[in-house]
């Protein structure tokens, strides 16, 4: 258990449907990040939230699309993916903004059909 | 962006002492030097963070030279479940650094 929580674990979704991923942390983090994680492919950063803020974008395509209502909460919204977009998301927070330890959550594997 | 080398793989055997060297040749004088660990299937989990000279936890050591252009992550009396991927980082406070690279996929044999 690492305080950060991922919802849902396993998703399965057709290149027409809109889905979501949800991500919250109970460490009091103020930074939140979503990294994609292809097979046997190192883990890529896709997004970096600051107090809520987006701080980074790493020229993620505009499919998918996140949402930070509040420092505990990150979404990742899906909508018309590929099935190259199957892989695992994890969702990380951390006390400040690159620094210190990254909390990972277990993951959501997302399956494209 | 600064960068780290490491092994792509290495192999072991039950309680022999394992050690990853990891490269990092043009690191920062403000960055950290971070190990995670991975299963598959499972989200890295921290195992060790050092700025220089040696840094020792229940799971590891961390040895860094006065240069601090390399580190080796030090895992004593390795187990079957110490069989994952092990990441190098340099961590800084900005995003640039929270890049992972391909880390060192460690087998634990019998």
């Amino acid at each position: 258990e690492t305080g950060v929580t991922q919802t849902p674990r396993h998703l399965v979704m057709g290149m027409t449907n809109k889905k979501s991923l949800k991500c919250e942390q109970h460490l009091g983090h103020n930074a939140m990040y979503w990294y994609k994680q292809s097979a046997k492919k190192p883990l890529e950063l896709m997004f970096v939230y600051n107090f809520k803020e987006q701080t980074e974008n790493n020229s993620v395509p505009s499919r998918f699309s996140p949402e930070c209502p509040n420092s505990s909460h990150l979404f990742l919204h899906l909508h018309t993916l590929q099935p190259e977009d199957s892989a695992l998301y994890l969702c990380a927070s951390s006390q400040g903004q690159g620094t210190g330890e990254l909390f990972f959550g277990e993951g959501s594997r997302l399956t494209v059909l | 962006l600064a960068k780290t080398t490491q092994p792509i793989s290495m192999d072991s055997y039950e309680g022999q002492e394992v050690n990853i060297t990891c490269s990092h040749n043009n690191i920062a004088t403000n960055d950290y030097i971070t190990w995670y660990q991975q299963f598959p299937s499972q989200g890295p989990r921290f195992i060790i963070q050092g700025y220089k000279t040696k840094v020792t936890n229940e799971v590891a050591s961390l040895f860094i030279p006065a240069d601090r252009k390399s580190s080796t992550l030090s895992l004593p009396r390795v187990s079957l479940s110490d069989t994952a991927v092990y990441y190098c980082l340099l961590l800084s406070g900005g995003y640039n650094k929270l890049i992972f690279g391909a880390g060192t996929r460690l087998a634990v044999h019998p």
